[in-house]
């Protein structure tokens, strides 16, 4: 049982560039959450999902784009990086909303250049 | 949501018992007390929940005074790989969505 999975661990981009982040977990949970942590901070929710085929936005949402086409996977995109975005990106599932324990991937590490 | 106030960093040296407490003092009668633990370079785990009165299990307990207005999270003798940041969040066990917000945590520091 993986839980939650996330590929690429590591990434560097140049400015301007784009990537997606996947996000896969095999829990069969309803709810999958993108967080962004920077240095020495908490984690900011930037988008959620509460179900396949629905997303909404979190609380620093600009500049990425989600997508949760299967239940299993939840994308994040990055249309154009900018070096504000460099960060480590956390990708969780829960089974029903907030409160429950989440389930927390390893996270990916994201160096905009 | 209610906001919580956790001390940003504590220090303990192994084997002792460290409690960290979370103030929470608009919590509503029907949130939650959710402690989670972060490694370096690791997502959050989530370590004990509860309601009121005490909770414990096989890494933790969880005190929570009569009136909700804050709770302690008692780590027992603690070894080195408890070094980690300790987050308190509060939210309802209610159906429908409702974000886990994290605040900066507490920075527990165990040493030899």
């Amino acid at each position: 049982n993986a839980g939650v999975t996330q590929t690429p661990k590591f990434r560097v981009l140049k400015t301007g560039q784009s990537m997606t982040l996947l996000c896969a977990q095999d829990m069969n949970h309803e709810y999958m959450y993108w967080y962004r942590q920077d240095p020495g901070m908490g984690l900011r929710l930037i988008h959620y999902s509460v179900g396949e085929g629905t997303t909404a936005k979190g609380e620093v949402p600009d500049g990425y784009n989600v997508s949760r086409l299967k239940k299993q996977n939840f994308l994040l995109g990055l249309e154009s990086a900018a070096p504000s975005q460099t960060s480590v990106y956390f990708c969780a599932s829960s089974e029903q909303g907030a409160a429950y324990g989440y389930t927390f991937g390893s996270g990916t590490r994201l160096t905009v250049v | 949501l209610a906001k919580t106030t956790q001390p940003i960093s504590m220090d303990s040296y192994e084997g002792q018992e460290v409690n960290i407490t979370c103030s929470h003092n608009n919590i509503a009668t029907n949130d939650y007390i959710t402690w989670y633990q972060q490694f370096p370079s690791q997502g959050p785990r989530f370590i004990i929940q509860g309601y009121k009165t005490k909770v414990t299990n096989e890494v933790a307990s969880l005190f929570i005074p009569a009136d909700r207005k804050s709770s302690t999270l008692s780590l027992p003798r603690v070894s080195l790989s408890d070094t980690a940041v300790y987050y308190c969040l509060v939210g309802t066990l209610n159906t429908g969505f409702q974000k886990l917000v994290f605040g900066t945590g507490t920075r527990l520091l165990v040493s030899p």
